[in-house]
């Protein structure tokens, strides 16, 4: 049984494309979050929900909206995909959130975005 | 603002040498800090934690003490295997999240 677990592992697509990952985790945690790793294997967070509420968003482009239907879900929609979007995107999870952070991140296995 | 330094890789070893990782932090006030291991095609997966100062964390046979005088969280392990060759991330977590940009290991037999 996957705690944090993430469709689709990989996504071709073209420029200009909207598409969608979903992202789901059964460890009970209040807080999820999505992280990008580009080429260099340098991770950035973009946005971090706790409860369903925004608690974290980070100097992204509008373009990307995160959406938690409950606190088990979390989902990324990219509008107007362009070719530096193309990267790994992680979603995580931990225990807790909000104020001071002090709990492991658990991840998902990544999602592999190439935009041709 | 708060920063996470990991020195630069790859770092390359034979089978069998001693591993070390700095991690250095910069943060208001004293985070916790992270070391996580991601294999290829993986995501991260937590080796070890420390919440205050002097503290210990360990798992796997690696090892990494929260120095508070030295702001410095560095990974060990004493004899490493090719199955240890990965990126290495350490973390900090206090108002924020900061990663730092990853040490990847190369483990020859």
């Amino acid at each position: 049984d996957t705690a944090v677990s993430q469709t689709p592992k990989y996504l071709v697509t073209q420029m200009g494309n909207d598409k969608s990952i979903k992202c789901e985790q059964n460890l009970g945690h209040d807080t999820m979050y999505w992280y990008k790793q580009d080429s260099k294997k340098f991770l950035k967070i973009m946005f971090s929900y706790n409860n369903k509420e925004l608690i974290i968003n980070e100097t992204v482009p509008n373009r990307f909206s995160p959406k938690s239907p409950d606190k088990a879900h979390l989902n990324l929609h990219i509008n107007s995909l362009e070719l530096g979007d193309s990267a790994v995107y992680f979603c995580a999870s931990s225990q807790g959130g909000g104020g001071v952070h002090n709990s492991p991140l658990h991840f998902g296995n990544g999602t592999r975005l190439t935009v041709t | 603002g708060d920063s996470v330094t990991q020195m630069e890789g790859p770092v390359t070893l034979s089978e069998e040498a001693f591993l070390t990782i700095n991690c250095t932090y910069t943060a208001t006030g004293y985070p916790s800090l992270f070391w996580y291991v991601q294999y290829p095609g993986e995501g991260l997966q937590l080796l070890l934690k420390a919440t205050k100062a002097d503290d210990k964390g360990s798992n796997k046979g690696f090892e990494a003490t929260y120095r508070k005088e030295t702001t410095s969280f560095h990974l060990e392990k004493g004899s490493v295997q090719v199955s240890d060759s990965a990126v290495y991330f350490c973390e900090g977590q206090g108002f924020s999240f900061i990663f730092g940009k990853g040490t990847r290991l190369l483990v020859k037999p």
